[in-house]
């Protein structure tokens, strides 16, 4: 079975500044995906970058970057330019290639930006 | 507008009156899925169907039913609720091919049981 853990319960920026998440996972896998959401007060899932294990280029998306060491099983995520409605839940989830859309998410690490 | 609803979006009730809380897409996806989030688990998966007719258990299935009679349609059913089965709950679906698709979720529905 695939876990992921997410080891920073609350996190903290000021606005403008950069922040990285931290998610390690293990699996025996090699064909799999991974994932960060972002869940606002409002409590949608948002969907903020993904990952396929097997693309060795990191993922962006604007200000979102990810620097994924599959050696390590480690996805961490960057958030540049801090916004304060990047103030949110942020979940790492793993997605195996042939789970037909099962994900397996980590613990969630709050994140607050400060003006 | 590509989404998935879900009804009602807040419940409470009492320790064994049936429930059901309905979640509707409408992109024709064949995946669908059930969740559940509790602090410090993250999300878990209850349920899963991969088209009309076919679903599974997923992680944390006892206490709940599901059916896909259609395939927009995906009910989650706690036949006797309990008081841990206060949660929030998402349903999600993507178009079935794997994980490469995106997963695409409803509001949630805060339920809580007494």
């Amino acid at each position: 079975a695939q876990t992921v853990t997410q080891s920073q319960p609350e996190m903290s920026v000021q606005e403008a500044e950069t922040v990285t998440l931290s998610c390690t996972y293990d699996t025996s896998e090699n064909n799999y995906y991974l994932f960060w959401y972002k869940q606002p007060p409002s409590r949608q899932m948002i969907l903020v970058i993904r990952q396929e294990a097997y693309k060795q280029q990191n993922a962006t998306e604007n200000r979102f970057s990810v620097n994924f060491q599959k050696a390590a099983k480690s996805f961490s995520l960057k958030i540049s330019d801090s916004q304060l409605g990047d103030t949110a839940m942020y979940f790492c989830a793993f997605g195996r290639g042939t789970s037909y859309g099962k994900l397996t998410f980590g613990q969630g690490t709050i994140l607050t930006v400060h003006p | 507008e590509a989404q998935v609803t879900q009804n009602p979006r807040y419940l409470i009730t009492v320790t064994g009156k049936k429930l059901t809380v309905t979640c509707s897409q409408n992109m024709n996806h064949e995946y669908m899925s059930w969740y559940r989030q509790d602090p410090g688990l993250g999300l878990r998966q209850i349920y899963y169907s991969m088209n009309v007719e076919v679903t599974d258990k997923g992680d944390v299935p006892e206490g709940y039913k599901v059916s896909r009679k259609e395939k927009r349609n995906f009910p989650l059913i706690l036949e006797s609720p309990s008081p841990n089965q206060t949660s929030l709950y998402f349903c999600a679906s993507s178009s079935g091919t794997g994980t490469s698709e995106t997963q695409y979720f409803g509001p949630g529905t805060r339920l809580l049981v007494l």
